[in-house]
């Protein structure tokens, strides 16, 4: 089954610091690999995806996301961070039923960003 | 307008009621999901749907039922809610892109 790990509860950063919110893989396959922020009494907003192409995936708000194969990694990451930024963020991977074919996201535990003034 | 909308946004519900959480969504999307958000657990999927005539359980179904009531409507309910079914709920849309949608969430506590 496809899964992605973020082993960090919490990531704090000073603003105008760079940030990295951290998130590995495990697929068979070919990762199809999703970064989604969650603001407080939110939904889930889609910040980025990586596909196929190029390793390094821009995405809303500044945001962007390097895919390493070989790592099996998707960090998160921003030249500067925003106290605005401040929110939980969470890694997903598509999963492909095998009897059905359904796609649906699988997530991780998600990670709290704190940016601090 | 949001594109998926939930309703109630927020409940309060007793121990042995039924309570409904409904879904709407414009995207003119066949697939629709129900997850639930728990703090540590991340997201979890409840119930899929491919369309109308296919409805499908997700990891932690037990508990839930849904109905897929039209294209645009995906309604689950806890027909005999217990306290630990207490979390953030959110219905999602996928169309022929690999995107999957969230609307803002809805708070269900059970006392």
């Amino acid at each position: 089954a496809q899964s992605v790990a973020q082993p960090e509860d919490q990531v704090n950063v000073a603003e105008g610091n760079p940030l990295t919110v951290k998130c590995t893989y495990s697929v068979s396959g070919n990762p199809y690999l999703f970064w989604y922020v969650q603001y407080p009494n939110r939904g889930l907003q889609f910040l980025l995806k990586y596909i196929t192409g190029d390793n390094l995936v821009k995405g809303s708000y500044g945001f962007e996301a390097e895919f390493n194969k070989s790592q099996t990694s998707f960090h998160l990451k921003k030249p500067s961070a925003l106290v605005s930024d401040s929110a939980l963020y969470f890694c997903a991977v598509r999963d492909i039923g095998v009897n059905t074919g359904f796609q649906k996201l699988v997530f991780g535990t998600g990670t709290r960003l704190l940016v601090s003034p | 307008d949001a594109d998926v909308t939930q309703t109630p946004r927020n409940r309060i519900t007793k121990t042995g009621k039924r309570i409904m959480l409904e879904c709407s969504q414009t995207k003119g999307h066949d697939r629709m999901y129900w997850y639930r958000q728990d703090p540590g657990l991340g997201l979890r999927l409840i119930y899929y749907s491919f369309d109308v005539k296919d409805i499908n359980k997700g990891e932690i179904s037990d508990g839930y039922s849904v109905s897929r009531q039209a294209q645009a409507k995906f309604s689950l309910s806890l027909e005999s809610a217990i306290p630990n079914q207490t979390a953030l709920y959110f219905c999602a849309t996928s169309g022929p892109g690999n995107t999957i949608y969230f609307g803002e969430g809805s708070w269900l506590t059970v006392v």
